[in-house]
């Protein structure tokens, strides 16, 4: 069984400034996948990052970072140069080789400018 | 290169009614995976389709049901609908390698969103 928990309901940042969303889960999986993914109003689910367990350097798309503490259970989120574009509810996931993702209940981050 | 997409966008339905929602993977996908997604909560697993058959199921009942076609199109049938099935369904396509089918990443489709009345 996997849990993701996500201890900051909402979160707000001023635009061009740095951001770090937490993100803390249990699993009982060898084997396991770290994602976040950002839904903004549109309700589409949008990839983010994405973290192999097995891979000790830490995941980075462009301004998107993630601080991955495998021992802690930790796997958290840094936005840097925040954009009004990113203003979305994001959610911290993981997944196991079978397929299935659990999410955490998200946060909402607010971009103001 | 079309994405995952989903059917109909929206839908209302009465208690004890049946609803059936579609999806179709990413183009050279082969997984389809159903989630809900309750106002404000994180998406709930609700079941995997591989190779025309369901290959992990979440804790949900058997009311919720689903198939895959053999072009990898999905659908989640829902049977005697109740008012807590109000929700956003997403479908999420991956490619499925053999042994490993969750190891790639989901893609989400942009869901349905069902009401009961």
């Amino acid at each position: 069984a996997q849990t993701v928990t996500q201890s900051q309901p909402e979160m707000s940042v001023q635009e061009a400034e740095t951001v770090t969303l937490s993100c803390t889960y249990d699993t009982s999986e060898s084997d396991y996948y770290l994602f976040w993914y950002k839904q903004p109003p549109s309700r589409q689910m949008i990839l983010v990052i994405r973290q192999e367990a097995y891979k000790q350097q830490n995941a980075t798309e462009n301004r998107f970072s993630v601080n991955f503490q495998k021992a802690a259970k930790s796997f958290s989120l840094k936005i840097s140069d925040s954009q009004l574009g990113d203003a979305a509810m994001y959610f911290c996931a993981a997944g196991t080789s079978y397929g299935k993702l659990t999410f955490g209940q998200g946060t909402i981050l607010t971009v103001h400018p | 290169d079309a994405g995952v997409t989903q059917s109909p966008t929206h839908l209302i339905k009465t208690r004890g009614q049946q609803v059936t929602l579609r999806c179709s993977p990413k183009s050279g996908h082969d997984t389809v995976s159903w989630y809900q997604q309750a106002l404000g909560q994180g998406p709930q697993f609700i079941f995997q389709y591989y190779e025309e058959e369901e290959r992990q199921r979440g804790n949900f009942p058997d009311r919720f049901s689903g198939h895959q076609f053999p072009n990898y199109s999905s659908e989640l049938n829902v049977n005697a609908l109740l008012l807590g099935d109000s929700a956003l369904y997403l479908c999420a396509s991956s490619f499925g390698l053999a042994g490993a089918p969750g190891t790639d990443t989901q893609y989400f489709g942009p869901g349905t969103r069902l009401t009961v009345l």
